[in-house]
């Protein structure tokens, strides 16, 4: 069964740093999220991507983050200057549409 | 406004028993309701889905129940096994331009051997 994969399982970083989160969505989905979930409390979006650009973002989703897509398969998520509050498990998403989300296994930001 | 919630944050059962795990939804325009499994260090698994215009759904071992009238959803697993063991996320998607999920806060389910 296709499945989404993310890279790193964990990335550790220094306060203010850059990092990119990839994941590789199911090859015939269309649209692509990625989520966040800080320890114990419930997952919050962040980001939907189609068509090649952002549709939709939270409050969360502030200048600081940014999404691509650079080619037909990855699915990035940079933090361009991250803080302490940015540690969390990242989750990626993909669907075809009104359909269950596929979820990748995460990417656990921890931010020193 | 847009919540999904969850009445208990622990639920422990017996083997060999039913489960029953509850959520409560306030936005009446969503539409599309999913049930995930999350276990540890892993991401969130599709269980089960249900769409407005029905009000129950049965896949294996797993009912989904939906009141649109009370906003209320539940999650039913038969003969409990410890493999069930997982934090269950409830979410609501509206037909919008993203398709986002909402999620609830989760419920720990624990199964007494």
């Amino acid at each position: 069964e296709p499945e989404v994969t993310q890279t790193p399982s964990h990335q550790v970083t220094q306060m203010g740093q850059e990092v990119i989160l990839r994941c590789v969505p199911i090859s015939n989905h269309l649209y692509f999220y990625w989520y966040r979930q800080i320890l114990g409390q419930k997952v919050e979006f962040l980001v939907s991507f189609y068509n090649n650009e952002i549709s939709e973002k939270s409050e969360i989703f502030d200048d600081q983050f940014s999404v691509e897509r650079p080619d037909g398969s990855n699915f990035t998520l940079k933090i361009r200057s991250t803080k302490l509050e940015d540690s969390a498990m990242y989750f990626c998403a993909s669907t075809q549409g009104m359909e269950p989300q596929h979820f990748g296994d995460g990417t656990r930001l921890s931010i020193l | 406004g847009e919540s999904v919630g969850l009445h208990l944050p622990t639920l422990s059962v017996q083997e060999g028993d039913n489960s029953i795990i509850n959520c409560a939804y306030s936005n009446s325009a969503s539409d599309y309701f999913i049930w995930y499994k999350q276990e540890s260090g892993k991401g969130p698994q599709f269980i089960i889905d249900i769409r407005s215009n029905m009000d129950k759904r049965q896949g294996q071992r797993v009912t989904v129940l939906l009141n649109k009238t009370v906003k209320h959803l539940s999650l039913q697993i038969a003969a409990t096994q410890p493999g069930d063991s997982a934090v269950y996320f409830c979410a609501e998607n509206q037909m919008d331009s993203s398709y986002k999920l909402i999620f609830g806060s989760g419920t720990r389910l624990l199964v007494r051997p």
